[in-house]
């Protein structure tokens, strides 16, 4: 299955400034997927990032404040710009391992970036 | 639109009680099926999938059975342990290729 190093694993960052996350996977996907988890809660969907192409962002999510880059199959970063404390979450990416005659085998997880907005 | 509707919890077992965790779910066809484990500190892992209705999915002595009948997917596993206290996530691949999550099953084991 595919790895994913996720950095950084943790930030303390002040209100008003930015901070990029990287994702590198070991091997060639197509679709790379962000999501947030904010303390005590459920995975929410941010975008699906394709090279080559922008990202797709869900509803409450955009791209001035969650800018994403996609430059090879192998490599995405999310940018939490103008942060406030409300942005304090674990953010996470994520890839999808094999999907073939409309069937998922499942999807590997990145460690997870903890976020602490002050 | 798909979504999966999770029992929520915390739910607190004695050690070698049986647990279940029920998940329903809402979607277009018949989609993949997940659970996902979350243990105190660590990152989000695979517990177990299927792939298509009536599919069985096991993993360190959990199964769930994919229901289309009753759109279900309920976690079980007939004798817990300490190390299985955990969160745990119901999960459903989205028509867009994501995965769709439930709000999550904190279990606590008790010895």
């Amino acid at each position: 299955s595919a790895v994913i190093s996720q950095k950084p694993s943790r930030d303390i960052c002040q209100r008003g400034t930015s901070l990029t996350i990287q994702c590198q996977v070991d091997s060639q996907v197509t679709m790379m997927f962000w999501y947030r988890q904010q303390p005590g809660q459920s995975l929410t969907l941010i975008a699906t990032a394709n090279q080559g192409s922008e990202a797709t962002y869900e509803s409450g999510f955009v791209i001035d404040k969650f800018p994403i880059s996609r430059p090879n199959l192998t490599f995405s970063t999310l940018t939490v710009s103008n942060m406030s404390p409300e942005d304090s979450s674990i953010y996470l990416c994520s890839v999808e391992e094999t999907f073939t005659s409309d069937r998922s085998y499942g999807y590997t997880f990145g460690s997870g970036t903890r976020l602490t907005v002050v | 639109g798909n979504s999966v509707t999770q029992m929520e919890g915390p739910v607190t077992l004695s050690e070698e009680a049986f647990l279940t965790i029920n998940c329903t779910y809402t979607a277009t066809g018949y989609p993949s099926l997940f659970w996902y484990v979350q243990y105190p500190g660590e990152g989000l892992q695979l517990l177990l999938k299927a792939t298509k209705a009536d599919d069985k999915g096991s993993n360190k002595g959990f199964e769930a059975t994919y229901r289309k009948e009753t759109t279900s997917f309920h976690l079980e596993k007939g004798s817990v342990q300490v190390s299985d206290s955990a969160v745990y996530f119901c999960a459903l691949r989205g028509s867009q290729g994501n995965l769709i999550f439930g709000k999550g099953t904190k279990l606590s084991v008790k010895p």
